[in-house]
């Protein structure tokens, strides 16, 4: 079966334009994740869906990103005004419920000139 | 600052040695996920501990849960050239956030 797929693989933007990344999860799982991975970091988290729930922006580093769940099943995640920190790859992982394991997309390198 | 340090960041060793990477907070995790990572891929969950004290074998693998529940490691006993990536600790706090640690890129040489 298909796994988690991003769009675009890769991404080079100029400083201050508006970027969209893709995210189409698992079939049947309920359960969304964005994260964000930094070069000689971890992955960060910036942000869970969860059904037909609030989503959880907690992780969000400013107000330029946000992201939204259309239908239960895709994911966008928007950058406005993008700033050369936000250069990273962004993963997307899905789950079937809550806490189990998460599944993860081949991420979207951002690189902002 | 990391929740979850992962040490060493960089592990370079011959095909057939062993090596083992750690993992160690000052916090308490329900359970520990361990990942492996390839370039230009999402991370790949290999193991999940969940008792404090536990060990888990995957073939050549060896995971091991403290018995507090705040550190982890992995232990790879003869190591080939297909173990080479990036190894991820993470912890759940028993919400659904992931804590993840910066990771060891290991490389195994032929």
């Amino acid at each position: 079966g298909a796994g988690v797929s991003q769009s675009p693989s890769n991404k080079v933007t100029e400083k201050g334009k508006d970027v969209e990344l893709r995210c189409d999860p698992i079939s049947g799982h309920t359960a969304l994740y964005w994260y964000r991975q930094s070069l000689g970091q971890g992955l960060e988290f910036l942000i869970y869906f969860q059904g037909n729930s609030a989503p959880d922006k907690s992780g969000l580093p400013s107000d330029r990103f946000s992201a939204e769940r259309t239908g239960g099943s895709v994911s966008t995640l928007t950058i406005q005004r993008t700033q050369q920190e936000d250069s990273a790859v962004y993963l997307c992982a899905s789950s079937p419920v809550r806490g189990t394991e998460q599944f993860f997309g081949p991420g979207t390198r951002l690189t902002v000139l | 600052t990391q929740l979850l340090e992962q040490s060493p960041q960089f592990l370079s060793i011959q095909e057939g040695e062993n090596l083992t990477v750690y993992c160690n907070s000052s916090s308490v995790f329900s359970s520990l996920q361990w990942y492996r990572q390839e370039p230009g891929e999402g991370p790949v969950l290999l193991v999940t501990v969940v008792t404090g004290g536990e060990v888990k074998k995957l073939k050549r693998l060896t995971f091991q849960f403290g018995d507090a529940r705040k550190d982890s490691s992995l232990h790879i006993t003869a190591a080939q050239p297909g173990d080479t990536g990036l190894y991820l600790c993470a912890g759940d706090s028993g919400d659904y956030k992931l804590s993840f640690g910066a990771g060891t890129t290991v490389t195994v040489r032929a």
